[in-house]
């Protein structure tokens, strides 16, 4: 166990509707990090958080949006969903800013389905 | 193209074999050098990081990197059927932060 837990773990949805994901990260991590992993793309970094400010963007879709509240977990909003959104969305935490060598744990997951 | 290749497998290899796992990539700003081990159905767990070139070892595993070639690899010896799993190489700029992954290589090890 990372440590990092993720909710839901399971979420199945219609096409043009909206959903939250939930992540806590590890005890005293200020850092969170949110990947998806679909089949053909892989896992890829969508955007990063450190102590509630938004510190970089990776490839992320303008109708997903995330944010770091106070106590430090993080939520990641997609919404307007379509097929293509069906993936697994990780959520890593790390203990500092820039992570250079300090590990970044990952959850387990949410595997979202869009029908 | 993709920053990132890998083969994705799968890789099947009987018990006790050597397992070689490898990727390229294409850019030239990568420093920092993970492979992660992902059972069914779990998030990646780290096995190995390195900065820059060279090798690394950690019991079974070594870790190689070749800057020049922009090749990466990772060995196990006397694999287990328990390292059956997707293994996925995963690069940055800075640490690890903005990890670029790719696919995965699906290996299977037989009893």
């Amino acid at each position: 166990d990372s440590g990092v837990t993720q909710t839901p773990k399971h979420l199945i949805t219609a096409t043009g509707q909206r959903v939250t994901l939930r992540c806590s990260p590890r005890s005293g991590d200020l850092s969170v990090y949110w990947y998806q992993q679909s089949l053909d793309q892989g896992l890829q970094f969508l955007i990063h958080y450190y102590n509630g400010e938004e510190r970089a963007k990776g490839n992320i879709l303008e109708r997903f949006s995330a944010q770091q509240f106070p106590d430090l977990h993080s939520e990641l909003n997609l919404s307007s969903l379509e097929l293509g959104d069906s993936a697994l969305y990780f959520c890593a935490s790390s203990s500092n800013r820039d992570s250079l060598n300090t590990e970044a744990f990952f959850g387990q997951g949410t595997r979202l389905t869009v029908v | 193209q993709k920053e990132v290749e890998q083969d994705p497998g799968p890789l099947s290899v009987p018990e006790g074999a050597i397992v070689s796992l490898n990727c390229t990539y294409s850019n030239s700003a990568f420093q920092y050098f993970m492979w992660y081990r992902q059972y069914s159905r779990k998030g990646p767990e780290l096995l190995m990081y390195t900065y820059s070139s060279g090798n690394k070892e950690d019991g079974r595993f070594t870790a190689q990197v070749d800057k020049s070639s922009k090749y990466i690899s990772l060995f196990i010896r006397d694999s287990q059927p328990s390292d059956s799993a997707t293994y996925l190489c995963a690069m940055s700029v800075g640490g690890f932060q903005k990890l670029v992954f790719g696919t995965g290589t699906r290996l299977l090890v037989s009893p």
